[in-house]
C-alpha cells in the first residue's frame, strides 16, 4: 500500500456508535495527523500525534499511534449525524514542510 | 477563528489559458503550501514556501506551476498554459511552525475546458 493508507474505506454507523478508523504507512514521520472534509468543502484538521507519543485525545475524538508498526488509529466517540464526512490521515515527514495523505474514510452517522 | 481566505471558489478557463488562484494566508502564519485534489483521488502536496523561498515541491509542480508571496498578505499559485488534467480543487494551507497542523482554505475548483 502507499503512504498514508486508510482503512476501511467506508464506513457507515448508527448515531452513538464508536467509529473507528485505521491508517498505515510506510516511510519514517514527524507527525500524523488527522483531517475531516465535508464533500466538496476544505480540509479541517482534527488531531495531530507526534512520532514519539501514543495517545491523543480532543474531546470525542482519540487518536493512537504505533510507530513499530507504522500505523494510527482514529476513534470518534458517540458518533453524530453531523460527524458524516470523509476523514483523511496525513503523514508529516521529517524536514516538516510536506504532508503526504491517504485516501480517506468515507463515514456515514445514520441518525 | 482565523481563516485562509481562497479565491475565486470556481474558475473555468480555456486550455492553454494562464489562471492566478489566489489566497490569504492566517496573518501571523510564516509557512504556506498549495495541495490539489483531482476529483475522487488524494489530497497531493504541490509546494510549500517560506520566507520567499519554496522549500520543498513535488514532480507535479513543474515548469508549469509558480508561487509568490507579493505582498505581506497574498499567496498566490500560478499556472502558465493549463492543460485538462489540471482541473481539480486547489487548497492553499498555512501554519506558524512547520511541524503544526496546518489551516486549510476552502480551496479553488478550477475546470479547464
Amino acid at each position: 500500500s502507499q503512504q498514508g493508507e486508510e482503512d476501511p474505506q467506508a464506513l457507515s454507523i448508527q448515531e452513538g456508535e464508536n467509529a473507528t478508523m485505521n491508517c498505515s504507512y510506510k516511510t519514517s514521520i514527524n507527525n500524523l495527523q488527522w483531517y475531516r472534509q465535508n464533500s466538496g468543502r476544505g480540509l479541517v484538521h482534527l488531531i495531530l500525534i507526534r512520532s514519539n507519543e501514543r495517545e491523543k485525545h480532543s474531546g470525542r475524538l482519540r487518536v493512537t499511534l504505533d510507530t513499530s508498526k507504522k500505523s494510527s488509529s482514529l476513534l470518534i466517540t458517540a458518533s453524530r449525524a453531523a460527524d458524516t464526512a470523509s476523514y483523511f490521515c496525513a503523514t508529516g515527514n521529517n524536514a516538516g514542510n510536506m504532508l503526504t495523505f491517504g485516501g480517506g474514510t468515507r463515514l456515514m452517522v445514520k441518525p | 477563528e482565523p481563516e485562509v481566505t481562497q479565491t475565486p471558489s470556481h474558475q473555468v478557463t480555456q486550455m492553454g489559458q494562464e489562471v492566478i488562484l489566489r489566497c490569504v494566508p492566517i496573518s501571523n502564519h510564516l509557512y504556506f503550501y498549495w495541495y490539489r485534489q483531482i476529483l475522487g483521488q488524494k489530497v497531493e502536496f504541490l509546494v510549500s514556501f517560506y520566507n520567499n523561498e519554496i522549500s520543498e515541491k513535488s514532480e507535479i509542480f513543474d515548469d508549469q506551476f509558480s508561487v509568490e508571496r507579493p505582498d505581506g498578505s497574498n499567496f498566490t499559485l500560478k499556472i502558465r498554459s493549463t492543460k485538462l488534467e489540471d482541473s481539480a480543487m486547489y487548497f492553499c494551507a498555512s501554519n506558524l511552525t512547520p511541524r503544526d497542523g496546518y489551516t486549510f482554505g476552502s480551496g479553488t475548483r478550477l475546470t479547464v475546458v
